[in-house]
């Protein structure tokens, strides 16, 4: 079972900031926020990861709250490019040999930048 | 650099018939993953390879699917007596390392259609 929850869909307009959030309210000390993004018919897309600090690159800006227990993901200027299904993911650190230190997926957002 | 590449990019086949999917990861990754994702569903785990060996193939679901990865790079996965429930899209994916900071990078996957 993923342990993040986000909403089904969100709009936004093109240009105008994306604001993506996701709780996971379980998550353990020893475990990273993972955002990755799946554009149709093209496979899982990372993003972005952080585990206690926010994290900022080319793509996005992670901002994990001070209690660890949700994110948000923002696309500062989202284009038209950016509509995608964006998925949150809780990853253990550690490492125990097992294919479930991977990545496990719910059903994410369905964010659609609208023109 | 490039990507992780897979093919064919989609395969048909008849109910009965088995099927062969590559993989050809990032060079130097020595994790690998492969994922199946139905229509509108998240990619689901199926198996994970260490370099040549095969850690973890419990989410393969039947018998019928096998994995390999013989010389540590390249790995296909098979599906014999391939049944419509098979349809689905395949995705492999590759890291650096398993470990909580190094990312999944995805290929586009193999659209399977069993008819």
């Amino acid at each position: 079972d993923a342990k993040t929850t986000q909403p089904p869909s969100m709009d936004c307009a093109e240009g105008r900031a994306a604001n993506l959030p996701c709780n996971h309210s379980t998550i353990s000390g020893n475990e990273y926020v993972y955002w990755y993004r799946q554009i149709h018919s093209q496979g899982p897309q990372y993003i972005i990861h952080g585990l206690k600090n926010n994290e900022t690159n080319e793509m996005a800006s992670l901002i994990i709250t001070e209690d660890r227990k949700s994110s948000t993901l923002i696309l500062p200027h989202a284009t038209l490019r950016d509509t995608a299904v964006y998925y949150c993911i809780v990853r253990v650190a550690g490492y125990s040999g097992g294919g479930a230190d991977g990545l496990t997926f719910g059903k994410g957002t369905h964010l659609i930048i609208q023109p | 650099g490039a990507g992780v590449s897979q093919s064919p990019r989609y395969k048909v086949a008849k109910r009965g018939q088995d099927v062969a999917l590559r993989c050809d990861p990032i060079s130097g990754h020595v994790s690998l993953f492969w994922y199946q994702q139905a229509l509108g569903q998240g990619p689901e785990f199926l198996t994970y390879f260490q370099n040549e060996a095969q850690l973890d193939k419990s989410g393969l679901p039947s018998d019928r699917f096998f994995a390999e990865r013989p010389e540590g790079s390249v790995s296909t996965l098979k599906i014999q007596r391939t049944q419509q429930e098979d349809s689905a899209v395949y995705l492999c994916a590759s890291s650096l390392a398993n470990r909580g900071n190094s990312p999944l990078h995805f290929g586009n996957g193999t659209r399977l259609t069993v008819t």
